[in-house]
């Protein structure tokens, strides 16, 4: 089946660091990746997106590239600030399950803390 | 355009019971999926709803069931409630076929006693 594997956290990072948050998957099929990102006391809400291979997902100075040959999906970003501070997932929806039937499949989730 | 909304908020319960939770669509969506939130865990997909009939489900026992209405809106039922049920109950609705158009809603925080 499909599963999706994190980076575990809480990871801790100074304001202006670099961050990466790592993410791997196992698909039976052609999976779309997604990273949502959910802040406290919120819904989760989609940060990027990349539906194949080579494509690279960017919002908010967020980037993440979809590697087929490493099945991975890492988020990175160059430069976080507090704001950023929020639990992150990282999931798959496989078109394999036929169309209309898709769902999304997610990680455990990487708690993110940016300190001043 | 209005998001999507949930409710109740918070909700306590005893095991045995039985449990209702509500969600409004995101206008002009027609698809609502259902995932539920262990604490510390990431969202597992429970069922998804398309003209108000089960489009899918996730590896949950019947005693979880759902409605869709015309107004694409949505029930989620949990019947004879367990203590492993606490959790937060997210609602998604979603253009048909078009997961990356997910909009997910506040949750509703289950806690069973």
């Amino acid at each position: 089946g499909n599963s999706v594997t994190q980076m575990e956290g809480p990871v801790t990072l100074s304001e202006e660091a670099f961050l990466t948050i790592n993410c791997t998957y196992t698909a039976t099929g052609y999976p779309s990746l997604f990273w949502y990102v959910q802040y406290p006391g919120e819904g989760l809400q989609l940060l990027l997106k990349a539906t194949k291979a080579d494509d690279k997902g960017s919002n908010k100075g967020f980037e993440a590239t979809y590697r087929k040959e490493t099945t991975s999906f890492h988020l990175e970003k160059g430069s976080v600030q507090v704001s950023d501070s929020a639990v992150y997932f990282c999931a798959l929806s496989d078109r394999a399950s036929g169309f209309g039937n898709e769902k999304l499949t997610f990680g455990t989730g990487t708690r993110l803390t940016i300190i001043p | 355009e209005t998001g999507v909304t949930q409710s109740p908020t918070h909700l306590i319960k005893t095991r045995g019971q039985q449990v209702t939770l509500r969600c409004s669509s995101q206008s002009g969506h027609n698809t609502v999926s259902w995932y539920q939130q262990a604490l510390g865990q990431g969202p597992q997909f429970i069922f998804q709803y398309y003209r108000e009939e089960e489009n899918g489900r996730g590896n949950f026992p019947p005693r979880f069931s759902g409605l869709q209405f015309p107004n694409y809106s949505s029930e989620l039922n949990v019947n004879a409630l367990e203590l492993d049920d606490s959790a937060l109950y997210l609602c998604a609705s979603s253009l048909r076929g078009r997961v990356d158009t997910q909009y997910f809603g506040p949750g509703t925080r289950l806690t069973v006693l």
